[in-house]
């Protein structure tokens, strides 16, 4: 099975600040990336699939970009409904596969 | 607009089966996947499986083979998971996502049933 090493596993940041987040596959996986932000309680929301293509709606605040197999998240301009767990995910190969979240709260 | 309504919670006794179901509304059902997801606390959200709303074909993730069930019924536009041979691993958060065909993204998901295993 393809491993995402998701990285860090949580961080605190301020209003405004810029925040990146990495996933590192252990094999090549192309562009088959998407990163998903998730709240207490509720389902998984798609944020960027195909590594660095933003799902309708979601701000442009929000970038995915793409070095080898590394793929990070940045987010832009901090607020307080950016808060939540982020989760890397690989749809390259079955078994489909995640990372295991960044939990990033905002100060 | 696509929503997925899953059913509800669910308070089950070792060795017991559970069937939860994933309701489909504001698309069509047999052009898409519908993936299972299994999510327990502090761990990596896991995949289960995949079924194709058109013909019912499935696939499996290796560890939930035999575990697992995934049937449709395209009449109600709704998506089944059996879970069988219940044990305290199985408690967890069960999501259903849409996957667009092309582009093998889980696009839309719905709100998560939450199995407990207890006697």
């Amino acid at each position: 099975d393809i491993q995402m090493t998701q990285s860090p596993s949580s961080m605190s940041a301020s209003l405004g600040d810029t925040v990146t987040i990495n996933c590192l596959a252990s094999q090549d996986i192309g562009n088959y990336l998407s990163w998903y932000q998730q709240k207490p309680g509720k389902s998984p929301k798609l944020m960027i699939y195909g590594a660095t293509n933003l799902e309708d709606g979601v701000p442009s605040r929000f970038s995915g970009s793409r070095s080898g197999s590394d793929y990070s998240l940045t987010i832009n301009s901090l607020g307080y409904d950016d808060e939540g767990i982020y989760h890397c995910h690989q749809y390259y190969e079955y078994p489909l596969t995640f990372g295991s979240g960044t939990k990033l709260e905002i100060k | 607009e696509v929503q997925l309504q899953q059913s509800g919670a669910e308070l089950v006794k070792p060795g017991a089966s559970v069937k939860l179901s994933c309701k489909t509304s504001g698309y069509t059902f047999s052009n898409y996947y519908m993936s299972w997801l299994k999510q327990m606390p502090g761990q990596n959200i896991e995949w289960i499986g995949n079924i194709y709303g058109g013909n019912g074909g499935t696939g499996y993730n290796q560890k939930f083979k035999g575990k697992a069930t995934l049937t449709v019924d395209k009449s109600s536009s709704t998506a089944y998971m059996d879970l069988s041979s219940l044990t305290s691993e199985d408690s967890a958060v069960y999501f259903c996502a849409r996957m667009v065909p092309t582009l093998y993204v889980m696009d839309a998901w719905g709100q998560g049933a939450s199995v407990t295993v207890s006697s």
